[in-house]
């Protein structure tokens, strides 16, 4: 595609339900990426993929989270049980090659604003 | 661990006005910056980036020069629009892939 999508755009549950997040890449971007944003503050780290395999989780926040990215394309982020901490917007970026000491530029879908009631 | 600091807003501007925003970080290593902008309504761009010292990252009048010396990646802009009004975030990847995002500084640029 021309940029990276994810959907839902916004998502209202209540607690204790289970979500789902969806990210679209850009077409042949090998590395993707998920941040979380809490209002007022910059995004922060949650995981990231190279194709289908998970290079680091380190971020997200405990075993409610969880990614896959099976075929090296789309991703889903779920979060189990949700809580209202876990409202934020949830981001996704995408970036051309596995990375490295140079920088790769990461280009970010619109994000999905949870609201967890 | 790597972090950013930026100097906190908002900051507001008359059009045609002068513009610097604060960014020092703390990495071990050899980091890349960045400064992303987020418009209204819109998600996050890269507004430009420098991966080496001494490097200047430029892109729509706005500069930031990277200072290995004082560990800063200030943005600045000499004559700002209304156009520019947005949220900026400075960030680095330092050792892995992931980015560190500073808070972001809101700028309004009044006509």
């Amino acid at each position: 595609g021309a940029g990276v999508s994810q959907s839902p755009r916004y998502k209202v549950t209540k607690r204790g339900q289970d979500v789902a997040l969806r990210c679209d890449p850009i077409s042949g971007h090998v590395s993707l990426y998920w941040y979380r944003q809490a209002l007022g503050q910059g995004p922060e780290f949650l995981t990231y993929f190279n194709y289908e395999a998970q290079q680091d989780k380190s971020g997200l926040p405990n075993d409610r989270f969880s990614a896959e990215r099976p075929e090296g394309s789309i991703s889903t982020l779920t979060i189990q049980r949700t809580e209202q901490r876990d409202s934020a917007m949830y981001r996704c970026a995408s970036s051309l090659g596995a990375g490295g000491p140079l920088g790769e530029t990461q280009y970010f879908g619109p994000g999905t604003r949870l609201l967890v009631l | 661990g790597d972090s950013v600091t930026q100097m906190e807003g908002p900051v507001t501007l008359s059009e045609e006005a002068f513009l610097t925003i604060n960014c020092t970080y703390t990495a071990t290593g050899y980091p890349s910056l960045f400064w992303y902008v987020q418009y209204p309504g819109e998600g996050l761009q890269l507004l430009l980036k420098a991966t080496k010292a001494d490097d200047k990252g430029s892109n729509k009048g706005f500069e930031a020069t990277y200072r290995k010396e004082t560990t800063s990646f200030h943005l600045e802009k000499g004559s700002v629009q209304v156009s520019d009004s947005a949220v900026y975030f400075c960030a680095l990847t330092g050792g892995s892939e992931k980015l560190v995002f500073g808070k972001g500084t809101k700028l309004t640029v009044n006509p």
